[in-house]
């Protein structure tokens, strides 16, 4: 049972809007930033935002985050056939005093 | 380019030990926190230990805390984890990741089995 929930699944068409929703408490989204991570099949994950809402330069602007009280939210504006994968967000958390994951949620572009 | 090389892993029996290390590169190890994460095989991305720049401070997931421990050398830009009294269930890729997580590894995998 992750502290982080995300759902397992999400979909979309190409070119579709697609979120990933990451619920937390007060002592860990509620209180610190999120940070949300893609990884793909075999690979090491991938910082993909940082602080809520920042992305590495890297990182295509089709991926964007956002956050609200004790929620972060990964956004794909026209996703890709080339982002399948799984997303994992995290967050420092106060209570714990340490990082706490969600469960994953797994991509798929039909 | 910063990079993070772990190395250690292999097959252990339960209640063995081993040592995984990680070899940084590309940046100013001794200003950066380190971490420790696992990934079980199919499961998701579980944090494990976090040492700060001068080791200052320490932290652990309950899950390993009194078995494992995290260290690093500054002088040879690597960081450390000592797994003592290995379980079946601490079987998993284990990677380190600078700061928060970026970038990460490219993992190490361990093996607890009989």
């Amino acid at each position: 049972q992750s502290v982080l929930t995300q759902p397992p699944s999400a979909s979309g068409t190409p070119g579709q809007r697609v979120t990933i929703s990451c619920s937390g408490g007060s002592s860990n989204i509620g209180s610190n930033t999120a940070n949300w991570y893609q990884q793909f099949p075999g690979e090491a994950p991938k910082l993909l935002i940082y602080r809520n809402i920042q992305r590495p330069s890297e990182v295509p602007d089709r991926f964007s985050g956002s956050k609200s009280g004790t929620s972060a939210s990964l956004a794909i504006n026209g996703v890709q056939s080339e982002d399948e994968a799984d997303y994992y967000c995290a967050a420092w958390d106060d209570r714990l005093n340490g990082w706490v994951f969600g469960g994953g949620t797994k991509l798929t572009v039909l | 380019e910063v990079k993070l090389v772990e190395s250690g892993g292999g097959l252990v029996k339960p209640g063995g030990s081993l040592r995984l290390s990680c070899a940084a590169s590309g940046f100013t190890f001794n200003t950066y926190t380190m971490n420790w994460a696992r990934q079980a095989p199919g499961k998701g991305l579980e944090w494990i230990s976090l040492i700060t720049s001068s080791s200052s401070y320490i932290y652990y997931a309950d899950s390993v805390k009194g078995r494992f421990t995290i260290y690093r050398d500054n002088a040879k830009n690597s960081l450390y984890l000592q797994m003592n009294s290995l379980r079946v269930e601490d079987t998993a890729v284990y990677y380190c990741a600078r700061d928060y997580f970026d970038p990460w590894g490219q993992g190490t995998l361990v093996t607890v089995s009989s």
